[in-house]
């Protein structure tokens, strides 16, 4: 079935910096969704992309659809320890299921 | 709302025993979905259902069944209880495929 692979596993990031995790599917996706998901705590909902190269902002995170619809990224800027948590995409499958790739765990070391 | 309630939020269990972890939500959502997540891994799919009635199987569907009775409530009835089966267990709800998901808290599963 369709997986979605992300890269990297884990990212330990200073605060302050950038970072780019990345989402990847060897096939066509209608759409992508991101989650985060706190340590503890339980996934949340971030944000969809729909359109071919679309790109959406949320105040520090930029999310990007490629333009094939087959890859996106989630690039945090000047992180903080507000941002730690893990971070998944997810993507439809066939018979309306909703697959969830492996998540990025951040680790910030103030 | 109270959005996506999940219960119980811990329970143990002995191998062999049958319990039912209760899922509700109140924002009239079509779609409701069955996750596991096991220590440091992502979520997997146990069962989802895209209304009142309809349930299908998702990647990791044996050792659990479902039933989808009201819009609302959408029960994960484990037969059997095994140790592979100790994890953390998320509801979700959405009201269409388009549409992020709500999760619950979790409901976190110790099989002893």
């Amino acid at each position: 079935g369709q997986q979605v692979m992300q890269i990297p596993q884990y990212q330990h990031v200073q605060e302050g910096e950038d970072f780019t995790t990345y989402c990847n599917s060897s096939t066509t996706l209608s759409n992508i969704q991101w989650y985060k998901q706190r340590p503890g705590g339980h996934p949340v909902f971030l944000i969809q992309l729909v359109k071919s190269g679309e790109v959406k902002k949320q105040k520090r995170l930029t999310f990007q659809f490629g333009e094939a619809k087959k890859n996106s990224s989630l690039h945090i800027t000047a992180t903080q320890t507000t941002d730690v948590g893990t971070y998944f995409c997810a993507a439809p499958a066939a018979g309306n299921k909703l697959t969830f790739g492996g998540g990025t765990r951040v680790l910030v070391k103030p | 709302n109270a959005g996506v309630t999940q219960t119980p939020k811990f329970q143990v269990l002995k191998t062999g025993q049958s319990m039912t972890l209760q899922c509700a939500q109140d924002m009239n959502h079509e779609y409701m979905s069955w996750y596991r997540q096991d220590p440091g891994m992502g979520l997997r799919l146990i069962h989802y259902s895209v209304g009142a009635g309809i349930t299908d199987q998702g990647e990791v569907p044996n050792g659990y069944n479902v039933s989808r009775s009201t819009t609302e409530d959408f029960p994960l009835r484990l037969l059997s209880a095994a140790p592979s089966q100790t994890s953390v267990y998320f509801c979700a709800s959405s009201p269409d495929r388009v549409y992020g998901y709500t999760f619950g808290s979790g409901t976190r599963l110790t099989v002893v």
